[in-house]
């Protein structure tokens, strides 16, 4: 069966302005997540979904980063005021709940001039 | 000081050659154990995860966790180039329901033909 998948793949936006990516995860898992990579770095927990509920917020990095998840399948990740610093990979992963395993997704890659 | 820390490499060795890569962690509460690897421009695929101390072999992968010293490694064996990619070793604990995971670095490797 298909993948998680993410979209766009690549995003190159100015600074200030607002951006969304978007997450289809595998169909069944209810569990999602969104991490952050950036250049030279391990990933980063944003933000994890059990259905359409955020239990977890806490690696958000600031309240211009929000999420949101819809009908216990697509999320979307909401960067408002883009700033430079938030340049990198956002991936996305889901799972079935209390297992072991993430899927990824390919990443969205975010470049803000 | 990092909850996990990994040396980012790069590493470089020759074809058939014996890789170890290793992370250290300092958080004791850490459920189980997990090895990533990552190719460029894609997102990370589970290699191995194991929840105890000791030895897990799969095919030419080994790992090998020591919770008594909060290190693990993971082996490669008979190298080959195809093992070329980002190795991300994380550490996890079932939090509320979600898989929490905190990611090392990555070490880069590069098996040379």
């Amino acid at each position: 069966g298909a993948g998680v998948s993410q979209s766009p793949s690549n995003k190159v936006t100015e600074k200030g302005k607002d951006v969304e990516l978007r997450c289809d995860p595998i169909s069944g898992h209810t569990a999602l997540y969104w991490y952050r990579q950036s250049l030279g770095q391990g990933l980063e927990f944003l933000i994890y979904f059990q259905g359409n509920s955020a239990p977890d917020k806490s690696g958000l990095p600031s309240d211009r980063f929000s999420a949101e998840r819809t009908g216990g399948s697509v999320s979307t990740l909401t960067i408002q005021r883009t700033q430079q610093e938030d340049s990198a990979v956002y991936l996305c992963a889901s799972s079935l709940p209390r297992t072991d395993t993430q899927y990824f997704g390919p990443g969205t890659r975010l470049t803000v001039l | 000081q990092k909850e996990v820390e990994q040396d980012p490499g790069p590493l470089s060795v020759p074809e058939g050659a014996i890789v170890s890569l290793n992370c250290t962690y300092s958080n004791s509460a850490f459920q189980y154990f997990m090895w990533y690897r990552q190719y460029s421009r894609k997102g990370p695929e589970l290699l191995m995860y194991t929840y105890s101390s000791g030895n897990k072999e799969d095919g030419r992968f080994t790992a090998q966790v020591d919770k008594s010293s909060k290190y693990i490694s993971l082996f490669i064996r008979d190298s080959q180039p195809s093992d070329s990619a980002t190795y991300l070793c994380a550490m996890g604990s079932l939090i509320q329901g979600a898989q929490k995971l905190v990611f090392g670095q990555g070490t880069r490797l590069t098996i040379n033909p």
